[in-house]
């Protein structure tokens, strides 16, 4: 079966400091991946999503970069943080094959606090 | 303009009843597929329901259904018989099958959330 490994769960940093956040999924082959955004009490943002190795398409400009390594890892980073940055960050994935009804398949996220 | 609206940010409903969460949504694309998630406080995002733009039929799962209404673009989340583990935040979402809808590369596009407390 296929997982969606996430982490750190938490991360408190200060501004100015870089991030790397890193996803990894087991059991599949060639996953659309994504990072979203939560604001407090918000909806979820896309932030980036990467359709293969080193493809990656940004939603929002902003102060972060997301890298794809390998087929089932993806990174999140920055190089120095903002006080915007904070919030929930989740990784989701889905299988390539394009239909309506694929539903993502979301990592346990991670609280990032900025201060 | 917004793809997915839920216009109740939160609601407070007794143990046991029924729950009507609303959800409308704007798409031109006659293919399309709509989706409730729910995020407990642990954050995690647990896939609820989906519906598909040419299902006839109301989907449900156990307790959980969806009132589609195509011509008025609504996708509503009924939860029967509530309980107190359905408090939580619920997402309503969207993919448009053949148009880009911001959901990048065959992603969701996510409504705002409503957050549900079920009181005892």
């Amino acid at each position: 079966s296929q997982t969606i490994h996430q982490w750190p769960a938490t991360l408190v940093q200060p501004v100015g400091s870089p991030l790397s956040l890193e996803c990894t999924v087991e059991g599949t082959s060639n996953p659309n991946l994504y990072w979203y955004r939560q604001a407090a009490g918000r909806g979820l943002q896309l932030l980036f999503y990467s359709v293969g190795i080193g493809q990656i398409s940004s939603e929002v400009p902003q102060n972060l970069s997301a890298s794809r390594p390998q087929d089932r890892q993806f990174i999140l980073s920055s190089k120095k943080l903002l006080l915007s940055d904070s919030g929930f960050y989740l990784c989701a994935w889905k299988p390539r094959r394009v239909a309506t009804n694929e539903k993502l398949f979301f990592g346990s996220g991670t609280q990032l606090s900025v201060l | 303009a917004q793809k997915i609206t839920q216009t109740q940010p939160g609601m407070f409903v007794q143990e046991k009843e029924a729950v009507t969460l609303d959800c409308t949504y704007d798409t031109s694309d006659p293919s399309y597929g709509l989706f409730w998630y729910k995020q407990p406080s642990s954050g995690e995002m647990i896939f609820l329901i989906y519906q598909g733009s040419y299902d006839q039929q109301n989907a449900t799962e156990g307790r959980y259904s969806l009132n589609f209404q195509k011509a008025r673009k609504s996708a509503n989340l009924v939860i029967s018989a509530s309980q107190l583990g359905d408090s939580a935040m619920y997402f309503c979402a969207m993919r448009e099958r053949g148009g880009y809808s911001g959901g990048g590369a065959d992603g969701l596009t996510f409504g705002k959330g409503t957050h549900l407390i079920i009181q005892p």
